[in-house]
């Protein structure tokens, strides 16, 4: 059965820092890996996705993938407190098609 | 409009209780999802409709039941509901099961409060 596996936290960081957040998974034949971003009382929202090994940038979110190391992850740069959320790695592709998720890393940024 | 919307919102209930959730979506996507998420946050795969063709998570009892008339929609029926039933259930869409760099749309969550 595929796994992925995330920190809980909660990751703590003043704002404007790097907040990293990292994930692994057991499923070497995994193709896609999402980000999605879920507010408290909310529902999950992509927030970034990659295919391919190495870096993917977009704004303050760069996604990061190393399928050698089966390690996906998300860094945010110069963090604010709209930053503050759990942060969901899921992974597709493989064994199945249906996106598998972490239990998510709960990040708070401080002023 | 809403892109996924599943009602209700909240959903309170005695155990034993039979209950239902509707979820549609106006997006035109082939494949549709209920996951629940437990009170760790914890998203797990309940069941996938494509098709006609339903994926069910071998884990889930079988008194959970998805029901889908037509592709825009799949409700969610639970029966003799039970208080580790207790949750919030989120429907998801996306456009194809089978290209993988697909994303899911969630609905805005059904939170299932069991007595």
């Amino acid at each position: 059965q595929k796994e992925v596996e995330q920190n809980s936290g909660p990751l703590s960081v003043p704002e404007g820092a790097i907040a990293s957040l990292n994930c692994t998974y057991s499923d070497r034949g995994s193709q896609s890996f999402f980000w999605y971003r879920q507010y408290s009382g909310k529902s999950p929202e992509l927030i970034m996705s990659i295919y391919s090994n190495g870096d993917k940038e977009d704004g303050r979110f760069t996604a990061q993938l190393n399928k050698a190391s089966q390690y996906v992850s998300l860094l945010i740069r110069d963090s604010q407190p709209s930053d503050s959320a759990t942060y969901l790695c899921a992974v597709r592709g493989g064994g199945s098609y249906i996106p598998t998720f972490g239990r998510g890393t709960s990040l708070i940024v401080h002023p | 409009d809403t892109a996924v919307s599943q009602t209700p919102k909240y959903l309170v209930t005695q155990m034993g209780n039979d209950k239902s959730i509707k979820c549609e979506q106006n997006l035109g996507h082939d494949t549709m999802y209920w996951y629940k998420q437990d009170s760790k946050k914890f998203l797990k795969i309940m069941f996938s409709y494509n098709n006609k063709e339903l994926i069910i998570n071998e884990t889930v009892p079988n008194r959970f039941s998805p029901k889908s008339p037509d592709k825009a929609h799949l409700n969610l029926h639970i029966n003799s509901l039970e208080l580790g039933d207790s949750a919030v259930y989120f429907c998801a869409s996306s456009q194809d099961i089978g290209t993988v760099n697909e994303k899911l749309f969630f609905g805005s969550g059904t939170q299932l409060s069991v007595l």
